[in-house]
């Protein structure tokens, strides 16, 4: 799996868009980019996943670099149960089996 | 709601005891994983099934073993445990056995005394 790089934590107003960057600069061709998010004790839950076009569902939008070296993961109005710990994973598409967990972006919505 | 079902929700047991831990995956989904998170070292994989079979494995210990039965719900059973045992587990699930997008169950927290 290629390493990812993201900031600790991050603030936002509710009703305002979020966006939290996530660098991974020695991605492969066929990797994949996916976020997770983890609300406090909860299991973790799967948001969205793209290889190099821009990707959107009803949860989120994630826009991939030209390069692929970077991405940002846009929650466009959060609300304060966005709150969560959000997790950037590399990974081949047909790898299966262990998702590996670093450290993540703590990101707070605030009233 | 992941549609993935975890029981018993919290576990309270001594050292030295033994724990069975239950879960079913999403109706439809063959592969089930096992993952571990702990204060100190974040969300670990522990284990994964496919369709009855084991498929990978991850840092399990050897007093840690894991089941898939026919109807596809799956058991962790952890023995002789000890306090550092203590912690969340999870059970996710997936159609095939090669996609990255798990479902996660609630959890079960156990606390070992």
């Amino acid at each position: 799996d290629a390493k990812t790089t993201q900031p600790p934590s991050m603030d936002c107003a509710e009703g305002r868009a979020a966006n939290l960057p996530c660098n991974h600069s020695t991605i492969s061709g066929n990797e994949y980019v996916y976020w997770y998010r983890q609300i406090h004790s909860q299991g973790p839950q799967y948001i969205i996943h793209g290889l190099k076009n821009n990707e959107t569902n009803e949860m989120a939008s994630l826009i991939i670099t030209e390069d692929r070296k970077s991405s940002t993961l846009i929650l466009p109005h959060a609300t304060l149960r966005d709150t969560a710990v959000y997790y950037c994973i590399v990974r081949a598409g047909t790898s299966g089996s262990r998702l590996t967990f670093g450290e993540g972006t703590q990101l707070t919505v605030n009233p | 709601d992941s549609g993935v079902t975890q029981t018993p929700k919290h576990l309270i047991t001594a050292t030295g005891q033994r724990v069975t831990l239950r879960c079913s995956p999403r109706s439809g989904d063959l592969s089930v994983y096992w993952y571990q998170q702990s204060l100190d070292q974040g969300l670990q994989f522990l284990i994964q099934y496919y369709n009855g079979e084991e498929r990978a494995k991850g840092n399990i210990l050897e007093r840690f073993s894991a089941q898939q039965f026919p109807d596809l719900h799956s058991e962790l059973n952890l023995s002789s445990l000890e306090l550092g045992d203590s912690a969340l587990y999870f059970c996710a699930s997936s159609f095939a056995g090669t996609t990255n997008e798990q479902y996660f169950g609630p959890g079960t927290r156990l606390t070992v005394t």
